[in-house]
């Protein structure tokens, strides 16, 4: 059981760059979400997703766009990649009605913007 | 949700219990309290959750106090790979929103 992927586990890009980092689970959860965690920091959430097609934003949105085409997958996009942008970003599904606060995270990935 | 306080660092001894408090006396009563972890540089992982009743699982113990304002939770037997920062986070059972993941208790197992 592979739970929660994220691809890559690396990546730096340059300012102005655009890219998509990759987000998808196997356990059929309906709910998942965007995090971003800077050194010595909380997990700040960036968007989530009750259910395909449905997509809200979180506590820090600007600059990063999401879509939710299917139940697995739930890739988060940078539009133009700055350097506060620099963070570790991760992934996480729940499901089932009494179970939604049980997130199980992706291992993440590791952004540098130069 | 309840706002959550816990001690920014403790130190335990390897094979010894490692008991790590948490206050949250504005909780109300259709709010859990759950516990995750992040070991470090990885995803945060769930570790338990209960509303009023003490819980176990096989990787702690989870008590409640009877009036509901703190918990505890409990790793019986602690090994060095336990050394995580351990998040005490209060939310309503059935919400799809956000869990919001504070300073947390930066716990350092000792050999």
């Amino acid at each position: 059981n592979a739970g929660v992927t994220q691809t890559p586990k690396f990546q730096v890009l340059k300012t102005g760059q655009s890219m998509t980092l990759q987000c998808a689970q196997d356990m059929n959860h309906e709910y998942m979400s965007w995090y971003r965690q800077d050194p010595g920091m909380g997990l700040r959430l960036i968007h989530y997703s009750v259910g395909a097609g449905i997509t809200d934003q979180g506590e820090v949105p600007n600059g990063y766009n999401v879509s939710r085409s299917t139940t697995e997958d739930f890739p988060l996009r940078l539009l133009s990649a700055a350097p506060s942008q620099t963070s570790v970003y991760f992934c996480a599904s729940s499901g089932g009605q009494l179970a939604k606060n049980i997130q199980y995270f992706g291992a993440g990935t590791r952004l540098s913007v130069l | 949700d309840a706002k959550t306080t816990q001690p920014p660092s403790m130190d335990c001894a390897e094979g010894r219990a490692a008991n790590l408090p948490c206050n949250h006396s504005t909780i109300s009563g259709n709010e859990y309290v759950y516990w995750y972890r992040q070991i470090h540089s990885q995803g945060p992982q769930y570790i338990i959750h209960g509303l009023k009743n003490n819980e176990t699982n096989e990787m702690a113990s989870l008590i409640i106090t009877e009036d509901r304002k703190s918990s505890t939770l409990i790793l019986p037997h602690a090994t060095l790979r336990d050394t995580a920062v351990y998040y005490c986070i209060v939310r309503l059972g059935g919400s799809a929103r956000q869990l919001t993941f504070g300073s947390g208790t930066q716990l350092t197992v000792l050999p």
